[in-house]
């Protein structure tokens, strides 16, 4: 099946710092992939969505000058937290869709802990 | 858009079948329905998917009546691995919308 890898899993590091999250499709082409975060217990809430050589369209209330995405490949967004902060630790979870595809797939998450 | 609700929560006991039902009246004419499964600390990962009556596949059943208002996730058989919570998602892909949208699932216990 479809497979979609995100990197890091893990990532520490220091508030005020930015740090970069990769979300790479691997045996398809995404034209379109999805950021969420999810806070421990709760559900997945949508922060953006990447489409392939144009911008991403964020939900309300998501700072685009914060998370900042690109998705400048077929294969391959990144979302970097800029200026992170505590407030910003998250499990970070990338979905995409696949050009002729009616499903979405999703990535394996990535925890940031922002101290 | 579709909105969809889920029991909060279900317990069930290994061996036992489990169906998990998904309210969703506001269903749209191109809307599919998708099942997605969350371990803690994972992405969604993909059971089934259906637009009308019984899909079946090696994990799962998916029970959708012809009005489509609502549908049933079958899991046969259930091990300690399943808990987990579990995501219905209505939606056309092909125009994102509202299968982007996450409920708040069901969370699904096993016991032994």
């Amino acid at each position: 099946g479809a497979v979609v890898s995100q990197h890091p899993s893990w990532v520490i590091c220091k508030s005020g710092t930015s740090v970069k999250i990769e979300c790479r499709s691997l045996d398809f082409q995404a034209t379109t992939m999805f950021w969420y975060r999810q806070f421990p217990k709760q559900s997945l809430m949508l922060m953006a969505t990447s489409n392939e050589g144009s911008k991403a369209t964020y939900e309300q209330g998501v700072e685009k000058d914060k998370f900042l995405i690109n998705h400048a490949s077929l294969t391959l967004s990144t979302l970097t937290v800029t200026s992170a902060h505590p407030e910003d630790s998250s499990f970070y979870i990338c979905s995409a869709r696949g050009t002729g595809r009616n499903t979405i797939y999703f990535g394996e998450g990535s925890w940031l802990t922002v101290v | 858009l579709a909105k969809t609700t889920q029991p909060i929560s279900m317990d069930s006991y290994e061996g036992q079948e489990v169906n998990i039902t998904c309210s969703h009246n506001n269903i749209a004419t191109n809307d599919y329905i998708t099942w997605y499964q969350q371990f803690p600390s994972q992405g969604p990962r993909f059971i089934i998917q259906g637009y009308k009556t019984k899909v079946t596949n090696e994990v799962a059943s998916l029970f959708i009546p012809a009005d489509r208002k609502s549908s049933t996730l079958s899991l046969p058989r259930v091990s300690l691995s399943d808990t987990a919570v579990y995501y219905c998602l209505v939606g056309d892909a092909y125009n994102a919308g509202n299968m982007l949208t996450f409920g708040g699932g069901t969370r699904l216990m096993v016991k032994p």
